[in-house]
Parts: structure tokens; sequence; C-alpha cells
């Protein structure tokens, strides 16, 4: 089993929606989790981090995690085509940043 | 954000030859620093953690002796790929850690080598 896993994607959505991007981890000592956005041939870029169990919401993502599940989620609303990268989680395990392999998202005008 | 810098930004060499990457922390001091590579459409792999005032710590599988790390001052970290090859190809990318209650971790722009 890996240690991070995301949905494979590639997901696409159209303007306007949802997007919903998936993260299951395997370190129950993992206390905080973040969610990195990485355009292509750029490194990544912070978004957000949530380290309670419930909601986080800034601006238009919202984090969800649920620490009993071992899974965290990111909600994109009003969905973009800028918002066209690929998103990588990672549990903050000891300091270190475990990345899963990133999810794939299209947003379609 | 707070803001790390790396140069070069790419790299182009030739095979046996050394490379240098620094990385450096801009508005706030680092005690530690984290470097990765990253292949094309796969995700980063951690390669070492670059420890102000002492030696860093490499991750399994990572040769040392290739890929000296030494981290001078607070703000500066540098990556030296030794005896480069075309397999050492790579985007190479530092992160440091704002020091706080959630130590968020903040990217440089990558370094991308092309070993000839």
């Amino acid at each position: 089993q890996k240690e991070v896993e995301q949905n494979s994607g590639p997901l696409s959505v159209p303007e306007g929606a949802i997007a919903s991007l998936n993260c299951t981890y395997s370190d129950r000592g993992s206390q905080s989790f973040f969610w990195y956005r990485q355009y292509s041939g750029k490194s990544p870029e912070l978004i957000m981090f949530i380290y309670s169990n419930g909601d986080k919401e800034d601006g238009r993502f919202t984090a969800q995690l649920n620490k009993a599940s071992q899974y965290v989620s990111l909600l994109i609303r009003d969905s973009q085509p800028s918002d066209s990268a690929t998103y990588l989680c990672a549990p903050n395990q000891g300091g270190k940043l475990i990345f899963g392999q990133g999810t794939e998202l299209s947003v379609k005008p | 954000g707070a803001v790390v810098s790396q140069h070069p930004s790419w790299v182009i060499c030739k095979s046996g030859t050394s490379v240098k990457i620094e990385c450096r922390s801009l508005d706030f001091q680092a005690t530690t620093m984290f470097w990765y590579r990253q292949f094309p459409k796969q995700s980063l792999m951690l390669m070492a953690t670059s420890n102000e005032g002492s030696k860093a710590t490499y991750e399994q599988g990572v040769e040392k002796d290739k890929f000296l790390i030494n981290h001078a001052s607070l703000t500066l970290s540098t990556l030296t790929v030794t005896s480069a090859h075309p397999e050492d190809s790579s985007f190479y990318i530092c992160s440091a850690p704002r020091l706080g209650p959630y130590n968020e971790q903040f990217f440089g722009p990558g370094t991308r080598l092309t070993v000839l």
C-alpha cells in the first residue's frame, strides 16, 4: 500500500462546476495535511493546509479532514480554466511532507 | 506566502561534471530545508533533509556521496550533483518550512538539470 494515494485522474470538470479531489494516507501519526497545486513545468504552490477534523474554507477552496478514516479532500468551487493543474496531497510526517502521485485536473471552458 | 529562491533555474552540463544548486529562503530563516527530485509525469521524491549546522539526512536509496548537501546558513542550502550523468537529468526542487505552529513548507521555483 502506498503511503499517500490520490484519485488517479485526469479529472475533467466544466467551468463553474465543483471539482473534488481525494486523498488517503497510511500514517496515523500525521497531524497536518497540505494541498499543493503544480502547474506543468513549475514547482508546487501551497494552496492550504488542515490539521483538525472537519472542514476548512479559504475562498473557493475547502479542505476536509477525517483522521479516523485517514482521508483528506479538497473541493474547488466555481472551477476556472486557470485551476487546471496537478493537485498534490501531502501529509506531514514528522516534519517531512510525503507526496501522493497527484491528481491532474482539467477545467473545460 | 513566504519566498524561497533557487539558482540557477536551469542548467545544461556535460556528463562527468559537477553542478551546484542554491536554495535561499528570502524572508524567513530556515534551520531545515528539503531537497526533492521530480521526473516527468511523476510525483516529488524527497531526496534529503538539509540541516543547518549539521549533516544532511538522506532518504533511502539516495547516494550521499553523489548528492552533496551543505546548509551554510539559516537562509542558504546548496545541493551539488557530483559527476553528473544523463540519468541525473531531472527537476530539482527545494523547500523550506516557515517555523510556526503549522510549519508550512514553501517551495523554490526549481532547477531543471540536463546532463548531456
